[in-house]
């Protein structure tokens, strides 16, 4: 079944805890994105992936890195995770760019006390 | 920054009515549009995409594109409980270095009364 994986689904962590979310897809996409949701704020990106190795920021990148060094994978990494990444979060792919249907995961909600 | 606007809602109509759904964006160079469905609790899936100027038409559902007035919507008819969800506009314009930026709406949350 083509699909996005995260995990874990939910995560509890307190600040200053260095964390990662992992994302998966199975789909031999070249694109991959994370985003957070907010209530009130919507969707916005958080960084992307044209491909291996090559990473760019989106419109929230303070606080989290990236690294994509397989095709197929994606990581999150809140080096000091702070109360206000108190989020949920979305890692999506498509095919060749953000021009694309978009699939996303089924979400991360974290929480930083 | 380039935005997305939506009425965030909540949009009620009854069972069998046509929900019109709203959407316009800044960003004048956008070129893709798409509509994504969104389930309480659940992450969103793609319903429409719509490139050019007009209608497109995909069983209950129509997106509509103006990109003079830039503005896109989309049309569900005969409205069941079940397409009760938040919908989210999605707009992506050139970055002008080889990719592209993709901005969602807040989107509108659809209720579908029985």
């Amino acid at each position: 079944e083509a699909q996005v994986t995260q995990n874990p689904r939910y995560l509890i962590t307190v600040t200053g805890k260095k964390l990662t979310v992992t994302c998966s897809q199975n789909m031999n996409h070249e694109y991959m994105s994370w985003y957070r949701q907010d209530p009130g704020l919507g969707l916005r990106q958080i960084y992307y992936s044209m491909n291996v190795e090559v990473t760019d920021k989106g419109d929230v990148p303070e606080g989290y890195k990236v690294s994509r060094k397989e095709k197929r994978n994606f990581p999150l990494i809140l080096e000091s995770p702070s109360p206000n990444q108190t989020s949920l979060y979305f890692c999506a792919s498509s095919l060749f760019s953000a021009s694309y249907e978009q699939y996303f995961g089924p979400g991360t909600r974290l929480t930083v006390t | 920054q380039k935005e997305v606007e939506q009425n965030s809602g909540p949009l009620s109509v009854p069972e069998g009515a046509i929900a019109s759904l709203n959407c316009t964006y800044s960003d004048r160079g956008s070129q893709s549009f798409f509509w994504y469905r969104q389930y309480s609790g659940k992450s969103p899936e793609l319903i429409m995409s719509i490139y050019s100027n007009g209608d497109k038409e995909d069983g209950r559902f129509t997106a509509q594109l103006n990109k003079a007035s830039q503005y896109v919507s989309l049309l569900i008819r005969d409205s069941q409980p079940s397409d009760s969800a938040t919908y989210l506009c999605a707009v992506v314009a050139g970055t002008g270095a080889g990719s592209y930026q993709l901005t969602f709406g807040k989107g509108t949350k659809l209720s579908v009364i029985p």
